[in-house]
C-alpha cells in the first residue's frame, strides 16, 4: 500500500471549491506529520503552496493566495488542500509530501479539472 | 533570486551511468540552511525523490531506498555544482529528472532534463 494516496482526478466549476485529499497509509499518524503541498502545470516543475501540520504550524508559500488553505481529518488519517473561489488557472495537478523515515515522500498526484 | 541550471545528456544505453549536473546561482552548495536535491517524474512512478547532499560544517549523503545501491550526488565546490550518477541505469530509469534547492521545502527547481535509457 502506497504511503500517500491522492485520487487521481477531480474536477469542479469556477468559483466552486475544491477539497484534495491525501490519505496516509493506515500504519502513519496523519497527526505527527507536516503535510506539504505542490502544484504542478504541464511543462513546469512542481512549485510549493503551502504546509499544514495543524493550525498553530502551518506556512503559506511566498505568493501564494489565501484561498489555498491547509487542513486535517484526523478521522479519515488524511491531510486535505482547499482551494476556494476556483479560477481557470488553478487548473493542474496538485502533489502532497511528506518527510518520512529519512526520506520525501510524493503522493500520486491528483489532476484538478476546472469546467 | 536562486536559478538552478541543469545539463546532461538526454540518452543512455541501457546498463550505463545516467550523469546529470546542476549549476547553482545565486546561493552556494556550501549553505549551511540548503539541501541539494535530485528528483525524478515519469508515468509510471510519479514524483519521485532520489537524494541530496548538503554541508552543515562536514558533507552529508542521503538517498532513497529505491536507488541507494546505485545513486551518487556529489557537491562541487570550486564550480558551484552538484552531480547525479545513476548507475545500472535501464528503461525503468526513463523520467524527468529535476535538481532543487530545499530548505524545509522544495522553493527552487531546476528546468528538467528528460532522460531516455534505450539502446
Amino acid at each position: 500500500q502506497a504511503v500517500l494516496t491522492q485520487p487521481s482526478s477531480l474536477s469542479a466549476s469556477p468559483g466552486a471549491s475544491a477539497s484534495l485529499t491525501c490519505t496516509l497509509r493506515s500504519d502513519i499518524n496523519v497527526g505527527t506529520y507536516r503535510i506539504y503541498w505542490y502544484q504542478q502545470k504541464p511543462g513546469s516543475p512542481p512549485q510549493y503552496l503551502l504546509r499544514y501540520k495543524s493550525d498553530s504550524d502551518k506556512q503559506q508559500g511566498s505568493g501564494v493566495p489565501s484561498r489555498f488553505s491547509g487542513s486535517k481529518d484526523a478521522s479519515a488519517n488524511a491531510g486535505i488542500l482547499l482551494i476556494s473561489g476556483l479560477q481557470s488557472e488553478d487548473e493542474a495537478d496538485y502533489y502532497c509530501v511528506i518527510w518520512h523515515i529519512s526520506a520525501w515522500v510524493f503522493g500520486g498526484g491528483t489532476k484538478l479539472t476546472v469546467l | 533570486q536562486v536559478q538552478l541550471q541543469q545539463s546532461g545528456p538526454g540518452l543512455v544505453k541501457p546498463s550505463q551511468t545516467l550523469s546529470l549536473t546542476c549549476a547553482i546561482s545565486g546561493d552556494s552548495v556550501s549553505s549551511n540552511s540548503a539541501t541539494w536535491t535530485w528528483l525524478r517524474q515519469s508515468p509510471s512512478r510519479g514524483l519521485e525523490w532520489l537524494g541530496r547532499t548538503y554541508y552543515r560544517s562536514k558533507w552529508y549523503n542521503d538517498y532513497a531506498v529505491s536507488v541507494n545501491s546505485r545513486i551518487t550526488i556529489n557537491p562541487d565546490t570550486s564550480k558551484n555544482h552538484f552531480s547525479l550518477q545513476l548507475n545500472s541505469v535501464t528503461p525503468e530509469d526513463t523520467a524527468v529528472y529535476y535538481c532543487a534547492r530545499e530548505e524545509e521545502y522544495f522553493d527552487y527547481w531546476g528546468q528538467g532534463t528528460l532522460v531516455t535509457v534505450s539502446s
